[in-house]
């Protein structure tokens, strides 16, 4: 069965780095796009991060354009987020998730997320 | 820029009702949306793609119809294991994945 599993997450200082990782496992890593979703407590879903299947695009919202690098490592079947100069704001449950599809938009698998919490 | 909005924010129905939420876009997005559903404490799932297909698995009673600007989200029987915020999300090929608000449904 298909599995997503995210850990790295914690409480950072705005300005610092942290890094996510997502563990995938029952499916064919590389032949599916992946996506890092977020939401912030009691907010909604935001869209942050999608990788292609082959890691030959990566397409980035606005709001972390810049800052976050999204990644894959094909020999390890995981997927990661590279976050900089973070900010309060920042600040949600990350969400690494499978796409498939036209534009890889059917996000149809999804981790139990991580938690970054982005504060002094 | 494309933005989504949904009705109502929140609704309370009693088992057994139907429950209608819409989706709406600033501009025509064609079939190109997909609906999911967030149970309290839990990762989404997608319900819903392309408009009206229902995802493998999901029960039947579950239902996406619209194109172009509006789009509806039935439930046509609701159950208390639907209680959930149900979000729809629109996409296309720049890419954009672009969520809608959300709707929270309680059972009365």
């Amino acid at each position: 069965q298909v599995q997503l599993v995210e850990s790295g997450g914690g409480v950072v200082q705005p300005g610092l780095s942290l890094r996510l990782s997502c563990a995938a496992s029952g499916f064919t890593f590389t032949t599916y796009a992946m996506h890092w979703v977020r939401q912030a407590p009691g907010k909604g879903l935001e869209w942050v991060a999608v990788i292609w299947y082959d890691g030959s695009y990566k397409y980035y919202a606005d709001s972390v354009k810049g800052r976050f690098t999204i990644s894959r490592d094909t020999s390890k079947n995981t997927l990661y987020l590279q976050m900089n100069s973070l900010r309060a704001e920042d600040t949600a449950v990350y969400y690494c998730a499978r796409g498939r599809g036209y534009t890889y938009a059917k996000i149809d698998y999804w981790g139990q997320g991580t938690l970054v919490t982005v504060s002094s | 820029d494309i933005q989504m909005t949904q009705s109502p924010s929140s609704l309370s129905a009693s088992v057994g009702d139907r429950v209608t939420i819409t989706c709406q876009a600033s501009q025509d997005i064609n079939y190109y949306l997909n609906w999911y559903q967030q149970k309290p404490g839990k990762a989404p799932k997608l319900l819903i793609y392309d408009a009206s297909k229902l995802e493998t698995g999901v029960p039947s009673r579950f239902g996406g119809s619209g194109s172009g600007t509006d789009f509806t989200f039935t439930i046509s029987s609701l159950q208390p294991e639907d209680i959930a915020t149900y979000y729809c999300q629109h996409y296309d090929n720049l890419p954009t994945y672009l969520f809608g608000p959300g709707t929270k449904v309680d059972v009365k």
